[in-house]
């Protein structure tokens, strides 16, 4: 079983849509939880960072994490076609070594 | 603020020669260093880290190695190429444990092809 599971997509979408980006997990000491885009031949952008449970927002994006279901979101509202990008999901459980998932594809159509 | 660089960008090799792959950071002390590869369409696999000056920890076994020789420095490096080490090949780096948060930023990645 992979440390980090995320489901690869492609993701479409229509410009102005809410987009869900989910993540799940197998190992219970994670506690710092990161979404990062990755546009084409670019490297990963950290876009957001939570830590434990809980919600954070950053103007259009939320990232929730539930530590009791082993589940981490990344919510985009008012998507836009600058939006599409690989998203990749990553956690680490403190000791400098971090584990991503496989990444999900978003394209958000004009 | 930090910034972390690598070159090349962009890097055509045949099989059987050698590589070599530089990464610096600035902005910042003794930190974290992480080289990753990201085959086509695939999520990271770590390859390397170091958490100090000539202290290596290799992942994955294969044909490739690492050396830090300064304290922001970070090399990757292969005797021979395999047509597998075809990728995009990306660094990070992360403040040492203990840190007040624990994330990873990542330079803008070297993509290398070989023939």
């Amino acid at each position: 079983q992979k440390e980090v599971e995320q489901d690869p997509g492609p993701l479409s979408v229509p410009e102005g849509a809410i987009v869900s980006l989910n993540c799940t997990y197998s190992n219970s000491a994670f506690q710092y939880f990161m979404w990062y885009r990755q546009y084409s031949r670019k490297g990963p952008e950290l876009l957001m960072y939570t830590y434990s449970s809980g919600n954070k927002e950053d103007g259009r994006f939320t990232a929730q994490v539930d530590k009791s279901s082993k589940y981490i979101s990344l919510f985009i509202r008012d998507s836009q076609p600058s939006d599409s990008a690989t998203y990749l999901c990553a956690m680490s459980g403190g000791f400098n070594k971090f584990y991503f998932g496989s990444g999900t594809k978003l394209n958000v159509k004009p | 603020s930090q910034t972390i660089h690598q070159w090349p960008a962009t890097l055509v090799q045949p099989v059987g020669s050698p590589l070599s792959l530089e990464c610096t950071v600035e902005g910042t002390s003794n930190p974290n260093l992480y080289w990753y590869r990201q085959a086509a369409g695939r999520g990271l696999q770590l390859l390397f880290y170091s958490v100090g000056i000539g202290q290596i920890s290799s992942e994955v076994p294969q044909n490739l190695s690492a050396s830090r020789p300064q304290d922001r420095q970070f090399i990757l490096s292969s005797k021979k190429l395999l047509l597998s080490d075809s990728g995009f090949y990306l660094c990070a780096w992360s403040d040492q444990a203990g840190g007040p948060i624990d994330t990873q930023y990542f330079g803008p990645g070297t993509r290398l092809t070989v023939l």
